[in-house]
């Protein structure tokens, strides 16, 4: 069974454009969920999606979106990027009903260089 | 609001040896999830071992057990017989119990090197 895949690995922005990460969940899980990464900051959670639908939301500004498909894959997005941005953000998934564990299953993530 | 605090920002262990990775918590909940994740160098973060909060009984995964004490919450991590491949970041994480589970929290984490 494939894991959680995250595209792109690494890349480099300049401060004010947009980016958007892509992550595709472990097969079956729909529920996936996004963390930023940072030296200063530690995990954080961004938000989390299940079923195409945000359910929570972490304390970030209004740059920080995210969406989900109809087979899951979910996409990050951040616009305007500032300096501050530069962090591993991962993504993350779960199984939801009866069977779940709480057990999130992480990508490998996500680097973001704001230069 | 919940919070998650590891105290210890390093450990260092020799091969062979035993380490304990501290951990307290802070909720007002009654059911939860306790967990430490195990995030090696340019490597993914994986689970290392699961708590219930209403089981009585210390979670184990072969060399990991955890020291779980809800009346302290408090929630430690012991490895035995330490590996070189334990050499990881170890974040002690917490998240409410339900259907519908909320976010992980995280704590600071505690940068653990096993030495030959």
């Amino acid at each position: 069974k494939a894991g959680v895949t995250q595209t792109p690995r690494y890349l480099i922005k300049t401060r004010g454009q947009q980016v958007t990460l892509s992550c595709s969940p472990i097969s079956g899980h729909r529920s996936v969920s996004w963390y930023q990464q940072t030296p200063g900051q530690g995990l954080q959670f961004l938000f989390e999606y299940f079923s195409e639908t945000q359910r929570n939301k972490g304390n970030f500004p209004g740059r920080f979106s995210g969406r989900q498909f109809s087979n899951s894959r979910s996409e990050m997005n951040v616009s305007t990027l500032e300096l501050g941005d530069s962090a591993l953000y991962l993504c993350a998934s779960q199984v939801q009903g009866d069977t779940n564990t709480g057990e999130l299953f992480f990508g490998e993530g996500s680097r973001l260089t704001v230069l | 609001a919940q919070t998650v605090t590891q105290s210890q920002p390093e450990m260092s262990v020799q091969e062979a040896e035993t380490v304990t990775l501290s951990c307290t918590y802070d909720t007002s909940e009654n059911n939860y999830y306790l967990f430490w994740y195990k995030q090696p160098p340019s490597r993914q973060m994986i689970l290392v071992i699961r708590q219930e909060a209403y089981k009585q009984q210390n979670a184990t995964e072969n060399r990991f057990s955890v020291n779980f004490q809800k009346a302290a919450k408090s929630f430690s991590l012991k490895i035995s017989d330490s590996q070189l491949g334990d050499t990881a970041m170890y974040f002690c994480a917490f998240m409410k119990l339900g259907y519908n589970t909320d976010k992980l929290i995280f704590g600071t984490g505690t940068r653990l090197q096993v030495f030959p």
